[in-house]
């Protein structure tokens, strides 16, 4: 089946820098890419989304890339917060409704 | 509330029990999935319902799960003669179907199940 790879799995970052987390897929076609937040004990909960025919779309603080020809799409957090620590995932739909999850991005926040 | 919803929220049970899990989804969803997540990885499908028709099953569940979803509406997951290695979180999640491939699913808290 199709894989997803997500890096880095750990980022740290200061309150208000930026935090940048990368997946890739390889083989096949996919028009939808989700992203979704899951913090500790909770579940995950969609933050942002971004469909094959847009190169980027942005939500506030949030935004994401996606590059067809590379096969790789990105999620970008600005000003980060504390209250922003958490596991991210991407997700992509190749040919079916089943999305592929990466393995997470848990990302820390320091004050 | 109006957001998929699980139950129980735990269960801790010994190798070799039955546990039966249960999920309400969202009433206007016709989709619903079943994942299991465990520490560190991303959530990871088992199975998929249209209605009340299970279309899609993944390769890695064993025959000692079964899901159904009688009338299309909630949905049960059991797992028979549990053992350790099934300890994981069991989410739940729904979407409804249109003209586009692309679906945002919708989670519910998950079912933590640990088997001693």
């Amino acid at each position: 089946g199709e894989n997803v790879e997500q890096h880095p799995s750990t980022l740290s970052v200061q309150e208000g820098d930026s935090a940048v987390i990368k997946c890739t897929y390889s083989d096949s076609a996919s028009n939808y890419f989700p992203w979704y937040k899951q913090e500790l004990g909770k579940r995950p909960q969609l933050i942002i989304d971004i469909r094959s025919n847009v190169g980027e779309k942005k939500d506030q603080r949030i935004a994401v890339t996606l590059n067809k020809t590379a096969k790789h799409f990105s999620l970008h957090i600005t000003e980060t917060q504390p209250e922003d620590s958490a596991v991210y995932f991407c997700a992509g739909l190749f040919g079916s409704y089943i999305p592929t999850f990466g393995r997470g991005t848990s990302l820390i926040v320091h004050p | 509330d109006t957001g998929v919803s699980q139950d129980p929220r735990h269960k801790i049970t010994k190798r070799g029990q039955n546990v039966t899990f249960r999920c309400d989804p969202i009433s206007e969803h016709n989709r619903l999935y079943w994942y299991r997540q465990t520490l560190g990885q991303g959530p990871e499908f088992l199975t998929y319902f249209q209605n009340e028709a299970q279309l899609e099953k993944s390769r890695l569940l064993s025959d000692r799960f079964s899901a159904e979803r009688p009338k299309g509406s909630f949905s049960t997951l059991e797992i028979q003669r549990t053992e350790q290695g099934d300890s994981a979180m069991y989410l739940c999640a729904s979407s409804r179907s249109g003209r586009a491939l692309e679906e945002t699913q919708y989670f519910g808290p998950g079912t933590r199940l640990l088997v001693l």
